[in-house]
């Protein structure tokens, strides 16, 4: 069964230190991953997508096949990074689905 | 370009009632999907809909229902509220011009339903 995995509710870190929110899944096939952002009293938002292997805001994200994992990364936190991280797969073709992990809560403390 | 919008932002209803919310996707965006975020259970995948046909359904009870017009807006109905229904209903669009897999999706800011 395809499952999106986010081990940690909360992760808080001192601004300026990296950060790594962690992204498992299950998946039979080659996946498409994503992850979503929402900031307090926003809705939720892209952040990015594997295949288009880029960084936004300073985070970025490496598909790796073999650990089956997603992780998302930006070597220094900003105050202005704590949201609710959301990791996702879009389902098989033809599902028409995303499946969503139970999200993560990042907090920057000053 | 004007986002995805839902109707109402927020409503509370009574156990027994019915509710219908509704979603207009942004504007070309023929597939709509919709979600169910609760704290505890994250975001389910409720229905998607592609030229008003259901093209998948998540694992919910048949009290939940949904439809799709020739506009492509969308609505989705609960009958018979139950207190667990209460949660945060987001809507999502996508182009969709793949045929489904790997398309962004764009959330509305979602519809906040309390049943008591």
């Amino acid at each position: 069964a395809q499952r999106v995995t986010q081990p940690e509710k909360l992760l808080s870190v001192f601004k300026g230190a990296p950060v790594e929110l962690k992204c498992n899944y299950s998946y039979s096939g080659s996946p498409e991953l994503f992850w979503y952002v929402q900031y307090s009293r926003q809705r939720l938002q892209l952040l990015l997508r594997h295949i288009s292997r880029e960084s936004i805001k300073g985070f970025t994200a490496d598909l790796n096949k073999g650990e089956t994992s997603f992780h998302l990364k930006k070597p220094f936190a900003q105050e202005e990074d704590s949201a609710m991280y959301y990791c996702a797969l879009s389902g098989p073709s033809g599902t028409y689905k995303y499946i969503f992990g139970t999200g993560t809560r990042l907090k920057v403390l000053a | 370009k004007a986002g995805v919008t839902q109707t109402p932002r927020y409503l509370i209803k009574t156990r027994g009632q019915q509710v219908t919310l509704s979603c207009s996707p942004i504007s070309g965006h023929r597939s709509v999907s919709w979600y169910q975020q609760t704290p505890g259970q994250g975001l389910q995948f409720l229905f998607e809909y592609f030229s008003e046909t259901q093209r998948n359904k998540g694992n919910f009870p048949g009290r939940f229902s949904g439809r799709q017009f020739s506009n492509s807006r969308s609505e989705m109905n609960v009958s018979t509220l139950e207190l667990g229904d209460s949660a945060l209903y987001l809507c999502a669009s996508s182009l969709d011009s793949q045929g489904g897999s790997g398309n962004t999706i764009y959330f509305g800011e979602g519809s906040w339903l309390t049943v008591v």
